[in-house]
């Protein structure tokens, strides 16, 4: 079973507005990553937040965590149509499963 | 661009084939993890090699096989293929061996399998 779960599955908005995709997880982790994946391509890294860390920023991008709840949120800022793509939230599994994707977020930002 | 490169960008076999898919890491990154993604479903981890020894696998079965070769490339292989198996590989290296390092993905080869 996958260890990360998206929501929402889908998501449109306006240019210039903010994007928010949340990530739940069910086991323990030592840190979640944040990719983005453009039409059916490979994936490109974002962000990546230790488990006793609990917000981080990058550029439009904030995350931030709570091991408490085992969520985490992924929050892009003035969106642009080029953010258009799916999100992953990804958590090192237990040794030998590795890293353990959601099912995604598709954001679509319209112009 | 990650510096991770994948052959075929394409690839369309029979059911009961068998595929070799190609990837080259990025220099210096000794360990290589491969992933099948499904239309619509995020990328599921096939199993991971570190200094050409494979060191976690993930629910597969074994005619999905590996190898990882000290020029910094590796293979997929899957033997009889079936319909099920038509997916994107993606193949990510990162440097060292600890689960959950920032991994660098390539293009991917997208099977299709009929």
């Amino acid at each position: 079973s996958q260890q990360g779960e998206e929501d929402p599955q889908a998501l449109s908005i306006q240019e210039g507005e903010n994007a928010t995709m949340n990530c739940s997880y069910k086991t323990s982790i030592n840190n979640l990553q944040w990719y983005r994946q453009n039409s059916g391509r490979g994936l490109v890294h974002l962000i990546l937040i230790r488990s006793n860390e609990r917000e981080k920023h990058s550029g439009r991008l904030r995350v931030t965590l709570d091991t408490s709840k085992k969520s985490s949120s992924l929050l892009i800022t003035a969106s642009r149509a080029a953010d258009t793509a799916s999100y992953f939230c990804a958590t090192d599994g237990d040794y030998g499963q590795n890293f353990v994707f959601g099912p995604g977020t598709r954001l679509s930002v319209l112009p | 661009e990650t510096g991770v490169t994948q052959s075929p960008t394409h690839l369309i076999k029979t059911r009961g084939q068998q595929v070799t898919l190609r990837c080259s890491s990025q220099s210096g990154h000794n360990t290589v993890s491969w992933y099948q993604q499904a239309l619509g479903q995020g990328p599921q981890f096939i199993f991971q090699y570190y200094r050409e020894e494979e060191n976690g696998r993930g629910n597969f079965p074994p005619r999905f096989s590996g190898l990882q070769f000290p020029n910094y490339s590796s293979e997929l292989n899957v033997n009889a293929l079936e319909l099920d198996d038509s997916a994107l590989y993606l193949c990510a290296s990162s440097p060292g061996e600890l689960v959950g390092e920032t991994q660098y993905f390539g293009p991917g080869t997208r099977l299709l399998v009929l």
